[in-house]
């Protein structure tokens, strides 16, 4: 596709509820990132893929977070357990290869209710 | 620790006046910095970066390593530079990831 695609693009969950969201980076692209964004906040990195593989997942608040990107395109987060402060809008950007620009989605808002 | 500092939530200007928005930066290394802006309704997109030092829309961006700073700036400020702006940094080997700032909301009025 032209840019980064993100689905859904607006979730409503209940609490203790699991979620997924979905990332379709620019095709080519080998580097993949998730960020979460909070009201009046900038956004936080969670982790990034290097290919198939999680280069860092320094981000991650906890072990509810999960992401995988299986074939090395399309990504997955997967929120377990989900909480009211889950409530964010996440954010994917991709790049060619990391340290590339980086070009973001449109998000993914996400409320825990 | 690795911090973006945008000390103001919110700049408004006049159509026609100087901006600078200001961005300090604690880094151990030598890392690149970064302007985004998102427009109202869009995507956050990429606006400058220092390694690059072009200026883009009119606005530039120096890196002041002595003191810690990247300040954007725009000697005439539009009313469609009216978006949210943030400030990152990138470490070496680190694969891209970005440090964000809170953000700025800049507002031009006519």
């Amino acid at each position: 596709g032209a840019g980064v695609s993100q689905t859904p693009s607006n979730k409503v969950t209940e609490k203790g509820k699991y979620v997924e969201l979905r990332c379709d980076p620019i095709s080519g692209h080998t580097a993949l990132y998730w960020y979460r964004q909070s009201l009046g906040q900038g956004p936080e990195f969670l982790i990034y893929f290097q290919g198939t593989g999680a280069a860092d997942d320094s981000g991650l608040p906890n072990d509810r977070f999960f992401a995988v990107r299986p074939e090395g395109s399309v990504s997955t987060l997967k929120i377990q357990r989900t909480e009211r402060g889950d409530s964010a809008v996440y954010l994917c950007a991709s790049s060619f290869q990391a340290g590339n620009t980086i070009y973001f989605g449109e998000g993914s808002w996400l409320t825990v209710v | 620790a690795q911090r973006v500092t945008q000390p103001e939530k919110l700049l408004s200007v006049f159509k026609g006046a100087p901006v600078e928005l200001k961005c300090n930066y604690s880094y151990s290394g030598s890392p690149e910095l970064f302007w985004y802006v998102q427009y109202s309704r869009q995507r956050l997109q990429l606006l400058l970066r220092h390694i690059s030092r072009e200026s883009i829309k009119g606005f530039t961006a120096d890196l002041n390593k002595g003191e810690t700073s990247f300040h954007l700036k725009k000697p005439f400020a539009q009313e469609e530079d009216s978006a949210m702006y943030y400030c990152a940094l990138s470490g070496g080997n680190q694969g891209g990831k970005l440090i964000f700032g809170q953000g700025t909301e800049l507002s031009v009025k006519p």
